[in-house]
């Protein structure tokens, strides 16, 4: 069965100290993968999406960033974070050039940002 | 331009009873599918129920069920038998075949009264 893992499930950063998230999935080929933020009580805001290595498409601009340096990995990146850049992050994968799949989500990563 | 529309910020039910959560949707595509997610206090995201919009028969998983009309681009959710455990946050969510993305609502936080 396939299995998404998101990892820290918490972290606090100073304002301007660089961020790296991680997230993997397991048990799949060639996923679709994506970025999404929430804030506190709010809906979900899409990040980033990806369809494959190196493929990366920013949703909206910001001061954050993406990477897939490898089939089932994403990373999402920061140089310096601001105090805005503090949310809940979801990560999410679903099967690729199959319409209509659902996405499934890892546990998340709170972020707060002092 | 597609969007999803939760008209019900916060809801509340009496353990037992049964609650329907509406949702709509705008869209000028005929090959599309319908999610609900399900967001409970540990904010990780579920998938309850899902409706290709091909289908009149409506979606049914145990106590969750929805209310499927096309043409009215209508898309609820009924909780039967409400329990505690099914408070949380629930958004409704939309997929063109074709699209790699998932359009989410702004969510629905069901409260259950014991």
């Amino acid at each position: 069965s396939q299995t998404i893992h998101q990892w820290p499930a918490t972290l606090v950063q100073p304002v301007g100290s660089p961020l790296s998230l991680e997230c993997t999935v397991e048990g799949t080929s060639n996923p679709n993968l994506y970025w999404y933020r929430q804030a506190a009580g709010r809906g979900l805001q899409l990040l980033f999406y990806s369809v494959g290595i190196g493929q990366i498409s920013s949703e909206v601009p910001q001061n954050l960033s993406a990477s897939r340096p490898q089939d089932r990995q994403f990373i999402l990146s920061s140089k310096k974070l601001l105090l805005s850049d503090s949310g809940f992050y979801l990560c999410a994968w679903s099967v690729r050039d199959r319409g209509g799949q659902p996405q499934h989500f890892g546990d998340g990563t709170r972020l707060s940002i002092l | 331009a597609q969007t999803v529309t939760q008209s019900q910020p916060e809801m509340s039910v009496q353990e037992a009873e049964t609650v329907t959560l509406s949702c709509t949707y705008d869209t000028s595509e005929s090959d599309y599918y319908l999610f609900w997610y399900k967001q409970p206090p540990s904010r990780q995201m579920i998938l309850v129920i899902r409706q290709e919009a091909y289908k009149q028969q409506n979606a049914t998983e145990n106590r969750f069920s929805v209310n499927f009309q096309k043409a009215a681009k209508s898309f609820s959710l009924k909780i039967s038998d409400s329990q505690l455990g099914d408070a949380a946050m629930y958004f409704c969510a939309y997929r063109i075949y074709r699209d790699d993305k998932i359009i989410f609502g702004k969510g629905t936080r069901l409260h259950i009264l014991p």
